[in-house]
C-alpha cells in the first residue's frame, strides 16, 4: 500500500529564509508527484507536478525534485514571505484497478513571519 | 473561469437526515473525485469517476453514494447521516493524463449533530 509522509507536520521561519519541504513514499511505482498548497478554509491549489520521467518542476520562486529510486520529492521555496504562509501537500499518483488516484500525505503548516 | 464548484458551503444536518452535495467542473475534465478531510487524517478518497456514466470506490465509501449523469457533474449522497460523517468534503477534477493537475473545489463544510 502507498504511504506518503511529509516531516516535519509543521515549520515556523522568519521571512527571508530559504525553505526545504519533504515527501516520501513506500512505492516508486508512480505516474506522478503533485505538490499542493492550502489555505484556511479553501480547496487545495496545484503548485507544481512532476511527471515520473522528470526531475524537477520550476515554476517562480518554488521548485520541486522527484527522486522516484529513494521514494522522494522536495519542494524548494526561494525567500520566503508571509503570504507563502499555508498548508503544503504532497501527493503521488498511481494506477490502481486500471484508474489512475492520488495518494496524499498529511501536510505540513508552514508559517513565515514578518 | 469557475474552475470546481461545490454547493452548498456548509450544512448541518441531523443525524438520519439525506443531502446531496453537488459539484460542477467547467473545464471538460474526464476524471472527477469526492474527498473528505479530517484532523489528522489527511485526505481520503470516497468515491470517484472516470467518465460520465462511471463510478467507482475509493478508500472510504460506505454510507456515501455517487452519481456522474454528466460529463460535468459529480454528486455525492449521504443517505441517512451519522456523526461520523462530520467533516470537510472536498471535490476534485482532472484530464485523463498524467501531466494534468488536479483541481479542487473550495469545500462544503458538514455538520452531522
Amino acid at each position: 500500500k502507498q504511504e506518503v509522509t511529509q516531516i516535519p507536520a509543521a515549520l515556523s521561519v522568519p521571512e527571508g529564509e530559504n525553505l526545504v519541504l519533504n515527501c516520501s513514499f513506500t512505492d516508486s511505482a508512480i505516474y506522478n508527484l503533485q505538490w499542493f498548497r492550502q489555505d484556511p478554509g479553501k480547496g487545495l491549489t496545484s503548485l507544481l507536478l512532476i511527471q515520473s520521467s522528470q526531475r524537477e518542476q520550476t515554476s517562480g520562486r518554488l521548485n520541486a525534485s522527484l527522486d522516484k529510486s529513494s521514494g522522494r520529492s522536495t519542494l524548494y521555496i526561494a525567500a520566503s514571505q508571509p503570504g507563502d504562509s499555508a498548508t503544503y501537500l504532497c501527493a503521488v499518483g498511481k494506477t490502481q484497478g486500471g484508474s489512475e488516484k492520488l495518494v496524499f500525505g498529511k501536510g505540513m503548516k508552514l508559517t513565515v513571519n514578518p | 473561469n469557475a474552475g470546481v464548484t461545490q454547493t452548498p458551503k456548509f450544512r448541518v444536518l441531523k443525524t438520519g437526515q439525506s443531502m446531496t452535495l453537488l459539484c460542477a467542473q467547467d473545464m471538460n475534465h474526464e476524471y472527477m473525485y469526492w474527498y473528505r478531510q479530517d484532523p489528522g487524517m489527511g485526505l481520503r478518497l470516497i468515491h470517484y469517476s472516470v467518465g460520465e456514466g462511471t463510478t467507482a470506490k475509493g478508500e472510504v465509501p460506505d454510507g456515501y453514494n455517487v452519481s456522474r449523469l454528466k460529463k460535468q457533474n459529480f454528486l455525492l449522497g449521504l443517505e441517512s447521516a451519522a456523526p461520523s460523517q462530520t467533516s470537510v468534503y472536498f471535490c476534485a477534477s482532472s484530464g485523463r493524463t498524467a501531466n494534468s493537475p488536479l483541481h479542487f473545489g473550495n469545500g462544503t463544510r458538514l455538520t452531522v449533530t
